[in-house]
């Protein structure tokens, strides 16, 4: 059974600096997924991570995966205030279709 | 292209009752799956179905139900409502099982709060 564990749970951190959040999962994962989700919002899909060694960016925000290590990091550079919020890490498991197995969360404030 | 919807957005229930939520993918889209919030237990998965099959099923009782229908929307019941049911229901939106670029696209959620 998949486990997806993510830390820090919750970070403040200062506008302009850099974070980053790690996302350890159990077990082989077919697809590593990263998501924002704002007070009282759905889920924004930020990126999807297939491979080893993966590496997105978009903006701000930049997500790896290592499947050796079994983990995916979302970093953070030069934070602004917009970039508040909650973000999750989701894996699959091969033969279960679809199905997502988050973490738990971590909640973002960037103060100015 | 329109991204997936969510009916109603939000509901009020009383203890006892049943429920019934609905969902339309991405046009195009064949896998739906559901997915209940809360601040206690997180994203937890619900069950998904694909061509009108339920494919997969989490760890819920049986009063949980749902069903997808031949043009891929999906509805999801809750019978006999409990107070702990109250949670944001979100669906999610997928081309295929598995393969492809792997996106998956959430809806607005319903947010159902049981009295």
């Amino acid at each position: 059974e998949l486990k997806v564990e993510q830390n820090p749970l919750f970070l403040s951190m200062q506008e302009g600096k850099n974070y980053t959040i790690y996302c350890n999962y159990s077990t082989t994962s077919d697809r590593l997924y990263w998501y924002r989700q704002d007070p009282g919002k759905s889920l924004e899909s930020l990126f999807v991570l297939l491979s080893n060694g993966a590496v997105k960016q978009e903006g701000r925000l930049m997500a790896s995966l290592d499947t050796k290590a079994r983990l995916s990091t979302l970093h953070i550079t030069a934070a602004v205030h917009d970039l508040s919020a909650t973000y999750f890490c989701a894996g699959t498991s091969r033969f279960a279709g679809n199905m997502l197995t988050f973490g738990g969360g971590t909640r973002l404030m960037v103060k100015p | 292209k329109a991204g997936v919807t969510q009916t109603p957005r939000y509901l009020i229930k009383t203890r006892g009752q049943q429920v019934t939520l609905s969902c339309s993918p991405i046009s195009g889209h064949r896998s739906v799956s559901w997915y209940q919030q809360t601040p206690g237990q997180g994203l937890q998965f619900l069950f998904e179905y694909f061509s009108e099959t339920q494919r997969n099923k989490g760890n819920f009782p049986g009063r949980f139900s749902g069903r997808q229908f031949s043009n891929s929307r999906s509805e999801m019941n809750v019978s006999t409502l409990e107070l702990g049911d109250s949670a944001l229901y979100l669906c999610a939106s997928s081309l295929a099982l598995t393969g492809g670029n792997g996106e998956q696209y959430f809806g607005p959620g319903t947010r159902l709060t049981v009295t």
